[in-house]
């Protein structure tokens, strides 16, 4: 069964950079698409990105000018990197194995706050 | 607000069906995307529930079923059980959007 863990600090600054990184386990980083998915109050959930494991990315598109997902195959991470944030970005993030159209492994999430 | 429709709340005594509705348009549920839907416990992350429409995960009581209609989808369970009590989301693909669209969730109740 495939696990995933998120990682990265739970508080960031007004306008500088949210990044946080996805360990998966039980399963390899190849092959399969891979998305980071957030949950805040005001918005639900966000499907924000997803990189295949070539590199190949897709960003929803009101995230795109601020989003970079990457992904490192020989550690099976892939990353978040998310920019100029504001109050507005904070919310849990989570990372998802995405098949077709739906994510059927999540992480257990990371609550990330913006603020000074 | 969301994408997908979902009625805030619902609430259910014990053994009684619920159905949970998710209303779309167009340009997701309408245009034949498949809808998907998560449960996510208090606390937790969301689980997936029922994928591509009607058809469920491995150790997913067949209590839970899906079906959709034009561009409204539904989720019902069956036999309704305390530990059923959580926010349930739907989820689909978006055309116009160009991105995978979530509902604002169903928080179910049970009595």
């Amino acid at each position: 069964q495939v696990q995933l863990q998120e990682s990265g600090p739970g508080l960031v600054r007004p306008s500088e950079t949210l990044s946080l990184t996805c360990t998966v386990s039980g399963g390899s980083i190849p092959n399969n698409y891979w998305s980071w998915v957030r949950q805040s109050p005001g918005k639900g959930l966000e499907w924000i990105g997803y990189v295949f494991y070539t590199g190949t990315t897709n960003y929803n598109p009101s995230l795109k000018s601020r989003v970079i997902i990457s992904v490192d195959t020989s550690k099976n991470q892939f990353s978040l990197k998310l920019t100029s944030v504001t109050a507005a970005d904070t919310a849990v993030y989570y990372c998802a194995k995405h098949v077709g159209n739906y994510f059927d492994f999540w992480g257990q999430g990371i609550p990330v706050t913006v603020s000074s | 607000q969301s994408v997908l429709t979902q009625p805030p709340s619902m609430s259910g005594a014990p053994g009684q069906r619920v159905t949970i509705s998710c209303t779309g348009n167009s340009s997701n549920l309408g245009a034949t995307y498949p809808v998907h839907w998560y449960q996510q416990l208090p606390g937790t992350a969301p689980k997936l529930l029922i994928y591509s429409n009607n058809n469920r995960p491995p150790g997913v009581p067949d209590r839970f079923s899906g079906s959709n209609s034009g561009t409204s989808a539904s989720l019902a369970i069956t036999g309704l059980q305390a530990d059923d009590a959580a926010d349930y989301y739907c989820q689909s693909y978006d055309s116009s959007l160009k991105a995978w669209v979530f509902g604002g969730g169903t928080k179910l109740t049970v009595l």
